[in-house]
């Protein structure tokens, strides 16, 4: 079966930075997502990976190992308005998209 | 630019009674059209998805079905509604593009709960 992994919980302070984690077994693999995701409301969008190797984009990058079927989130500089859960996505070989759970993350003044 | 409208937000409706979200998207044409359903402390599930007018794909057998009358509107319906349908709704699309990431963008969600 096609399965994501991102623990369920973290907490971090502001102002730190905080690495999520996803690991992942699909069938094939087209592309990797990251979505954001406050509560109540609709995912948005933050970043892609297709092939190995780190995307930055500000306080945020994301990571890509292929080979490992692993990715991280890095979230530099943390504010409080970070306080969300953090959507990891898989696109498969019939490009659908699967999902995780999410990692809710905590920030602590 | 490109904008997606979904309603209503938020609803409550008793067993039995039927349904309706609506979804429509805007500053584009033919895009691919998705439904999926949130349950908390779960990944979004994929219900239905549409790449035209009249092509539905069902992912998920269940009382909800899904029509996109017009290339840029996308309906999720029910004759009767379960208790287990309660959850978060959200619409999306995604270009048809050949290549790139074709990233989804979701509507603002409707939060359904039956009683």
């Amino acid at each position: 079966g096609q399965n994501i992994d991102q623990p369920t919980e973290m907490t971090a302070t502001e102002g730190a930075i905080v690495q999520i984690n996803c690991t992942y077994q699909t069938s094939g693999f087209n592309g990797l997502f990251w979505y954001q995701q406050h509560a109540g409301e609709a995912p948005t969008f933050l970043s892609y990976n297709v092939l190995d190797g780190l995307e930055e984009k500000g306080r945020f990058s994301s990571f890509l190992s292929r080979s490992k079927g692993y990715s991280y989130l890095l979230l530099k500089e943390l504010q409080m308005k970070d306080s969300a859960s953090y959507l990891c996505a898989v696109r498969d070989s019939n490009y659908q998209l699967i999902w995780g759970a999410g990692t809710k993350l905590i920030i602590k003044p | 630019s490109q904008t997606i409208h979904q309603w209503p937000a938020t609803l409550v409706q008793p067993v039995g009674s039927p349904l309706s979200l609506e979804c429509t998207v805007e500053g584009t044409s033919n895009p691919n059209l998705y439904w999926y359903r949130q349950a908390a402390g779960r990944g979004l599930q994929l219900l239905f998805y549409s790449v035209g007018i009249g092509q539905i794909s069902s992912e998920v057998p269940q009382n909800l079905s899904a029509s996109r009358p017009q290339d840029r509107q996308f309906i999720l319906s029910s004759k009767k509604l379960l208790l287990s349908d309660s959850g978060f709704y959200l619409c999306a699309w995604s270009s048809t593009a050949p290549s790139g990431a074709n990233v989804l963008t979701f509507g603002a969600g409707s939060r359904l709960t039956v009683l």
